[in-house]
């Protein structure tokens, strides 16, 4: 079955404790992306990879990391954790050039940070 | 820089009635590509529907059509014979076929199907 998925699905940290969500798709896809989801804002993305080793900050990358060191791998990292950061926070994959550019989500990962 | 208005935060509707979502958008690229996502309580986004700027025909998908007037920039979802599943939050997005490679999303619209 095709999917993004993503882990952990919920994660409660304190401020400044470094943490990673992971992100892996099956399909093959060479674009990816991270967003995070906020009431009243709808989803904004953080950063994105092109392909291994490219990837470029979306609207909101202050306080992320990434990595893009295999195909189907697109981790997000927290090095210190701020409560600002506290938020729902999607990963995606699409085919770059694909016909209708549809970006495939994975099912979220809601992170509460104290 | 892009930008999707929802000016519908919430919208209340009888099931089995058709509804419409409302969607603006404002780029100055002749290139682009709306779509709709639905999220249901759970959390998921699930792809709905896309337009192309390009394309001539409004899209369907089943119940979903997209009405796209693209002189008034606007891109609305209508849902036809409306179930009481349909109750959930729904994003219309563009993006740009050429340029940064992401998706803009409006701030969503959260639909109640009253049985």
């Amino acid at each position: 079955e095709a999917q993004v998925t993503q882990n952990p699905r919920y994660l409660i940290t304190v401020t400044g404790k470094k943490l990673t969500v992971t992100c892996s798709q099956n399909m093959n896809h060479e674009y990816m992306s991270w967003y995070r989801q906020d009431p009243g804002l709808g989803l904004r993305q953080i950063y994105y990879s092109m392909n291994v080793e490219v990837t470029d900050k979306g609207d909101v990358p202050e306080g992320y990391k990434v990595s893009r060191k295999e195909k189907r791998n697109f981790p997000l990292i927290l090095e210190s954790p701020s409560p600002n950061q506290t938020s729902l926070y999607f990963c995606a994959s699409s085919l770059y050039l694909a016909g209708t550019y549809e970006q495939y989500f994975g099912p979220g990962t809601r992170l509460t940070v104290t | 820089a892009q930008k999707i208005t929802q000016t519908q935060p919430g919208m209340f509707v009888q099931e089995k009635e058709a509804v419409t979502l409302d969607c603006t958008y404002d780029t100055s690229d002749q290139s682009y590509g709306l779509f709709w996502y639905k999220q249901p309580s759970s959390g998921e986004m699930i792809f709905l529907i896309y337009q192309g700027s390009y394309d001539e025909q409004n899209a369907t998908e089943g119940r979903y059509s997209l009405n796209f007037q693209k002189a008034r920039k606007s891109a609305n979802l209508v849902i036809s014979a409306s179930q009481l599943g349909d109750s959930a939050m729904y994003f219309c997005a563009m993006r740009l076929i050429q340029g940064a490679q992401k998706l803009v999303f409006g701030q969503g619209t959260r639909l109640t199907i009253n049985p």
